[in-house]
């Protein structure tokens, strides 16, 4: 069974606050990672597709690294803002390269 | 540019009834997707397909059967409902792999089995 985690299950902050989170997943055989973002009452959009080592990402004010080697990944978002408050997911392909797996996410609430 | 098409939006079904929910995408995407969302749980995969006459099962496949006749079409089948199959379900679909592509979400259909 595969087993992609996310950590914390949730968070609250400040706005202007910067934050991050966890995903981990099996560290053999790597394929891809995935960070998604995904907006109450909506559908979740793509955030990064991530597929080396050390890779590192930025959109704006969030960024990703990646370390396959030990099976995790990090998402930062710098000065959060209210508009910011989601919940993020990443998936994995499981078994098979494209069978995408997804974390049970971090809800993100920032207060302004 | 329509991308993925989910119908219905909404539904209600009585326990035991069928209904089969549609996905359509307009991008020539070999990859299509069926997730459920339950609460506290994030998404989890129902079927998947990595082509016309290609599908394969996911995560919670019981209770839930699909078809890809074409490339634009995955409609995703409840042939008995019970009151576990109420859930937001997603179609998704994915260009060319899991390695370069992301994937590109319809808006949901909420369905309630009551």
């Amino acid at each position: 069974i595969l087993n992609v985690e996310q950590s914390p299950q949730s968070l609250h902050v400040q706005e202007g606050d910067s934050t991050n989170f966890t995903c981990s997943f099996p560290s053999s055989n790597f394929y891809a990672l995935h960070w998604y973002r995904w907006e109450t009452a909506k559908s979740p959009e793509a955030l990064f597709v991530m597929t080396l080592n050390g890779d590192e990402k930025k959109k704006g004010r969030i960024s990703a690294t990646l370390n396959t080697k030990e099976g995790y990944s990090y998402l930062y978002i710098k000065g959060s803002q209210p508009e910011d408050s989601a919940t993020y997911l990443c998936a994995f392909p499981g078994g098979a390269t494209n069978k995408l797996i997804f974390g049970t996410g971090t809800l993100l609430a920032v207060q302004p | 540019n329509a991308g993925v098409t989910q119908t219905p939006k909404f539904r209600i079904l009585k326990i035991g009834q069928s209904m089969t929910l549609q996905c359509a995408q307009d991008m020539n995407h070999n990859y299509m997707y069926w997730y459920r969302q339950d609460p506290g749980m994030g998404l989890k995969l129902i079927y998947y397909s990595v082509g016309a006459g290609i599908t394969d099962k996911g995560e919670v496949p019981n209770g839930y059967n699909v078809s890809r006749s074409t490339t634009e079409d995955f409609p995703l089948r409840l042939e008995l409902a019970a009151p576990s199959q109420t859930s937001v379900y997603f179609c998704a679909s994915m260009a060319l792999s899991s390695y370069n592509s992301p994937l590109h979400f319809g808006n949901g259909t909420r369905l309630t089995v009551t």
